[in-house]
């Protein structure tokens, strides 16, 4: 089925550890997004990419690297995981207009202790 | 810039009751409006969205939203809620020239028996 597969589903990381999260779409877009969910905050951008080649920082970028690796693949890494950074993390991507709308990942539960 | 105001963070409703959540936006240009739908440990799936044209929009599971340009709202309802309604819901904003999605906080509906 079409849509964008993120992994892991769940990880827990020791302080200070490094991390790749994995996301890939399959429907030719050209805009992807990683998001962080916490309790209350609803969802916050930390990155964004809206072609190949291109990165952008959004509102939470702190902590954070990401690789557009091709139009299908953009990775987000913490290099030294923190406990500020537990949370749930959501990639997604995004059709142009006049189909607007993401199309979201099922997750990464991320436990930093 | 763009910001999103939910009110409510959480909304208790009886089954079979009506309900509407509450979103305003502010902006200094156009944009385009969004409700997404979280239901527990799953990433966020559109449910409707008003890109221009009839100011009233229908989406899935019998929900619908209205566009007050005046108002700067757009406010989702249902008229008559089930169990399985019960989730979290954002509201979201895109500017008409912009790529970059602004969600508000989020809105836990839970539906009694």
């Amino acid at each position: 089925n079409a849509g964008v597969t993120q992994t892991p589903k769940f990880q827990v990381l020791k302080t200070g550890q490094s991390m790749t999260l994995q996301c890939a779409q399959d429907m030719n877009h050209n805009s992807m997004y990683w998001y962080r969910q916490d309790p209350g905050m609803g969802l916050r951008l930390i990155y964004y990419s809206a072609s190949e080649g291109t990165t952008d920082k959004g509102e939470v970028p702190n902590g954070y690297n990401v690789s557009r690796l091709n139009k299908r693949e953009f990775s987000l890494r913490l290099e030294s995981a923190a406990p500020s950074q537990t949370s749930v993390y959501f990639c997604a991507s995004s059709s142009p207009y006049p189909n607007y709308g993401y199309t979201f990942g099922s997750g990464t539960r991320l436990t930093v202790v | 810039a763009q910001s999103v105001t939910q009110l409510d963070s959480q909304v208790p409703v009886f089954e079979e009751a009506p309900v509407e959540l509450r979103c305003n936006y502010s902006s200094s240009v156009s944009v385009y409006l969004f409700w997404y739908v979280q239901y527990p440990n799953q990433g966020l799936q559109l449910l409707l969205k008003y890109l221009s044209g009839s100011t009233l929009v229908k989406g899935i599971n019998g929900f619908e939203a209205e566009f007050n340009k005046s108002q700067t709202s757009f406010h989702l309802r249902k008229p008559s809620v089930h169990i399985s309604d019960t989730a979290e819901y954002f509201c979201a904003v895109i500017k008409n020239t912009g790529n970059q999605f602004y969600f508000g906080t989020g809105t836990s509906l839970t539906v009694i028996p």
